[in-house]
């Protein structure tokens, strides 16, 4: 079982509506969530983090985190031609000596949002 | 806030050669920088970890001894390719993180062996 899983999709959505990417991790101890947006041919820019249970908001962002299903989405309100990346999820694990800060990637969600 | 800078931002060179790659931190010092290499259309693949003024933290299966990185200091982090072949053509970015676990990366370096 990889560490971080996303459906790599394409996950294709109507302009307009709503996108729903997800994200499953198998480190129940894991204590930082973070998404990525990834254009092609560009480095990764961080749209939302999210640290505790609950939803949190950001214009037409929302991370919604749940550790007992050990599963974090973000939905995109109001889905623009914009939009079409790979959104990655990461994941902090528990610290300990040998993680160094460093994070868990998964493989990225492809999403494209058609006008 | 949180801007992280890297140069040069594409880079052709012949095999054999060695190229090296800066990651700045323009407006915070980082605590920790880290490396990633991404092949077209695959995800990131962390390379190593580096923190200021101690050896760098490499990956399984990374070479240690062809990708030399240096952390001189809080804000510059540099990662040299040594004896470059078509093989390690790829972008490389890095990214660099605030006491927070969040990482902000740098706009990659493209590197071209030939």
């Amino acid at each position: 079982q990889k560490e971080v899983e996303q459906n790599s999709g394409p996950l294709s959505v109507p302009e307009g509506a709503i996108a729903s990417l997800n994200c499953t991790y198998s480190d129940r101890g894991s204590q930082s969530f973070f998404w990525y947006r990834q254009y092609s041919g560009k480095s990764p820019e961080l749209i939302m983090s999210i640290y505790s249970n609950g939803d949190k908001e950001d214009g037409r962002f929302t991370a919604q985190l749940n550790k007992a299903s050990q599963y974090v989405s973000l939905l995109i309100r109001d889905s623009q031609p914009s939009d079409s990346a790979t959104y990655l999820c990461a994941v902090s694990p528990r610290p300990n000596a040998g993680n160094n800060r460093k994070l868990i990637w998964g493989l990225g969600t492809s999403l494209a949002v058609n006008p | 806030g949180a801007v992280v800078s890297q140069h040069p931002s594409r880079v052709i060179c012949k095999s054999g050669t060695s190229v090296k790659i800066e990651c700045r931190s323009l407006d915070f010092q980082a605590t920790t920088m880290f490396w990633y290499r991404q092949f077209p259309k695959q995800s990131l693949m962390l390379m190593a970890t580096s923190n200021e003024g101690s050896k760098a933290t490499y990956e399984q299966g990374v070479e240690k001894d062809k990708f030399l990185i240096n952390h001189a200091s809080l804000t510059l982090s540099t990662l040299t390719v040594t004896s470059a072949h078509p093989e390690d053509s790829s972008f490389y970015i890095c990214s660099a993180n605030l006491q927070s676990r969040e990482q902000f990366f740098g706009p990659g370096t493209r590197l071209t062996v030939l």
